[in-house]
């Protein structure tokens, strides 16, 4: 009965690669989030979808492509991966935006760039 | 551009302590301030919400504030245990569905 999962947990691969990861949620929000960790813990947004549409995309470069084909699922994609991708990538989800809906984090997926 | 602040970085108190943890922002047009813990290795669990017209709310030994106009918030602990051990992060809403976090506090309750 997991609210928020994520998959993989862990991602570990070469300079160059291209990777996904998928987020799925299961309570009937419908705004979804990917946030980065970096390794001084400080937890940034890179992008928000409301309805399958994209409402924020905070200067992520463009080899990060997140898709989101329903409500439920917003996937992250990432081309030509680099050292600097290195962090933990949380998927959440709220019902709504601005008012009284609190997030809902996935456990994260923690990539590792080689 | 808002900037959440939690200081200090890291924080040590024996069992049974009353604890406060503070957050600050810069930026006082905010929807809503969020307090969320993260425990090592997993995601963030949101612990309290307090809407920008609400002062307070509370949630079992948890208490939140809110003083918008100074840009202050504070997480109040009552009777700290091992397992409150944690990061506690606070963020807020300020934009269309985008929260600001601040480095968060990690916690550590001595037994």
């Amino acid at each position: 009965d997991t609210a928020v999962s994520q998959t993989p947990k862990y991602l570990v691969t070469q300079m160059g690669n291209d990777k996904s990861i998928k987020c799925e949620q299961n309570l009937g929000h419908d705004t979804m989030y990917w946030y980065k960790q970096d390794s001084k813990k400080f937890l940034k947004i890179m992008f928000s979808y409301n309805n399958k549409e994209l409402i924020i995309n905070e200067t992520v470069p463009n080899r990060f492509s997140p898709k989101s084909p329903d409500k439920a699922h917003l996937n992250l994609h990432i081309n030509s991966l680099e050292l600097g991708d290195s962090a933990v990538y949380f998927c959440a989800s709220s019902q709504g935006q601005g008012g009284n809906s609190p997030l809902h984090f996935g456990n994260g997926t923690r990539l590792t760039v080689t | 551009k808002q900037e959440v602040t939690q200081i200090p970085a890291a924080l040590s108190v024996p069992e049974g302590e009353n604890l406060v943890l503070n957050c600050s922002f810069t930026d006082s047009a905010i929807y809503n301030l969020q307090w969320f813990r993260q425990d090592p290795g997993k995601g963030l669990t949101s612990l309290l919400l307090i809407q920008s017209s609400q002062r307070e709310q509370t949630s079992g030994r948890l208490n939140a504030s809110l003083d918008k106009s100074s840009g202050r918030s504070t997480l109040y602990i009552a009777a700290s245990q091992p397992g409150d051990s944690a990061t506690y992060l606070c963020a807020v809403e300020s934009g269309r569905s985008k929260l600001t976090f601040g480095k968060g506090i990690t916690l550590s309750v001595r037994p």
